[in-house]
Formats: C-alpha cells, structure tokens, sequence
C-alpha cells in the first residue's frame, strides 16, 4: 500500500514563503514511484477539497490551480521518492490542511488514488 | 465552463441503500471521475475511478457495497447495506483541459 507523508508545515506570517515535502512509500515490485504524476491538494478548515497543482512523473510538466499560479512551485525528486511544493507570498486565505496525493498515471492531472495524512499551513500575523 | 457539481447532503437509513450523483458540465460527457470518502477528521480516502461507460475501478480493500455507474453526464456512487461508518463527506473528482476539479462534495447522514 502507498503510503505518502507529508513534512514541512507550519505557522507564517502573511507574505513569507514555506516549503512543503512529501515522501512516498510502500509501491509495489515495478511500479514505483517515478511512474507515477503527484498532486497537492488542500482544505480549508470546514470547507471542501481545493486542488492546488500537480506533476507529470517526468517532473517536466506542472500544472496549478489559478489561484496560487505564480506563487507555487511543485518539483520532484525522484531518487528521494519525494515531491515538493514551494509556496511564496503567503496568505490568510492559503491557510489550508495540504494534502499530498498520488495520481494514478503518469500524466497530470489524472485520478488521484492515493492521500497523505495531511500538513497544516497557518498564515497568521 | 469546467464544472462539476455534487448535492450538499443526503440520507438514508441504516442498512438502507444510497445512490450519489455528480453531474458535469454540458460537453464534458466522456469524462471519467474519481470518487473519495473522508470521514470526520480523517484524510480522504480513494472509492473508485468511473469511466463514461460506467466501468469503474475499486481501491483496493473498498468492499462490494460499493459500485459505480454512469449516465450521460452524471457519474453515480451508490453504497448499499449502509453502516454508521459510511457517514463522511463524499468528493467527485475529475480532470481535463490541464486542470483538476473536485465537487463541492455530498455530506451523508446514517440515520
């Protein structure tokens, strides 16, 4: 079972930036991590799912949401089975649950089939 | 517009059965969706993956109380033998046109 563990969330000040990490685990023989498009998905506090971007398995390709295009950058590290989101200008409105999700192609954006537990980014000043 | 679209509530009682819908937007027929169930508290958790044709792909593990279908541009989950665990938020997910879009999502009630 994949099993996908986010690290990196926190407590900013409107405008700073923070970087979040996920690392993914548990694939099964030849199909691994580097097969695979990842997504950041986030959630208000009380509110529903908000999809923020996602990766193709190549890294070459990253799409976003409109509402952080600009301000978010996604990677991949590949041989660390990790992906990453670089948010800059933060904002009260940013202040999310992010959840990192496994998509279940090599292409962005596809079905996610897979979550993390989650990180917790509070923009607060 | 890329939409896609979920009641806000449903119920049904214990042991009963319930068929959710979400529908998408005119001209998006042959799109496949996604459906996750998020308990209270919890993070979400993959069902299914729905195509057009209804043909759908369970998670593994997901038991057969729950099954997927397609008409037109709706995309159902129905969930039989109702349990008080299958209380929890239900999000559809779709993708397309270099985007990727979630309902607003159907909160189910067990009564």
């Amino acid at each position: 079972e994949v099993q996908l563990l986010e690290s990196g969330g926190g407590l900013v000040q409107p405008g700073e930036s923070l970087r979040l990490a996920c690392e993914a685990s548990g694939f099964k023989p030849g199909l691994d991590f580097r097969i695979y498009a990842m997504s950041w998905v986030r959630q208000a506090p009380g509110k529903g799912l908000e999809w923020v971007a996602a990766i193709s398995s190549s890294g070459d390709d990253a799409v976003f949401a409109e509402s952080v295009r600009g301000r978010f950058t996604m990677t991949r590290d590949t041989p660390r089975n990790t992906v990453y989101l670089e948010m800059e200008s933060l904002t009260v409105a940013d202040s999310a649950v992010y959840f990192c999700a496994k998509i279940m192609s090599w292409e962005a954006p596809n079905a996610i089939d897979a979550w993390g537990q989650g990180a917790l980014v509070t923009v607060s000043s | 517009q890329f939409l896609v679209t979920q009641s806000p509530s449903a119920s049904a009682s214990l042991g009963g059965s319930v068929k959710l819908t979400c529908t998408l937007s005119s001209g998006h027929r042959s799109y496949a969706v996604a459906w996750h169930q998020q308990q209270p508290e919890k993070a979400p958790r993959f069902l299914m993956r729905i195509a057009s044709d209804g043909g759908h792909e369970k998670a593994d593990g997901i038991p057969d109380r729950f099954s997927g279908s397609s008409s037109g541009l709706e995309r159902h989950l129905t969930i039989s033998g109702l349990q008080f665990d299958d209380e929890a938020d239900y999000y559809c997910q779709t993708w397309g046109s270099g985007i990727l879009l979630f309902g607003g999502g159907t909160k189910l009630t067990v009564l």
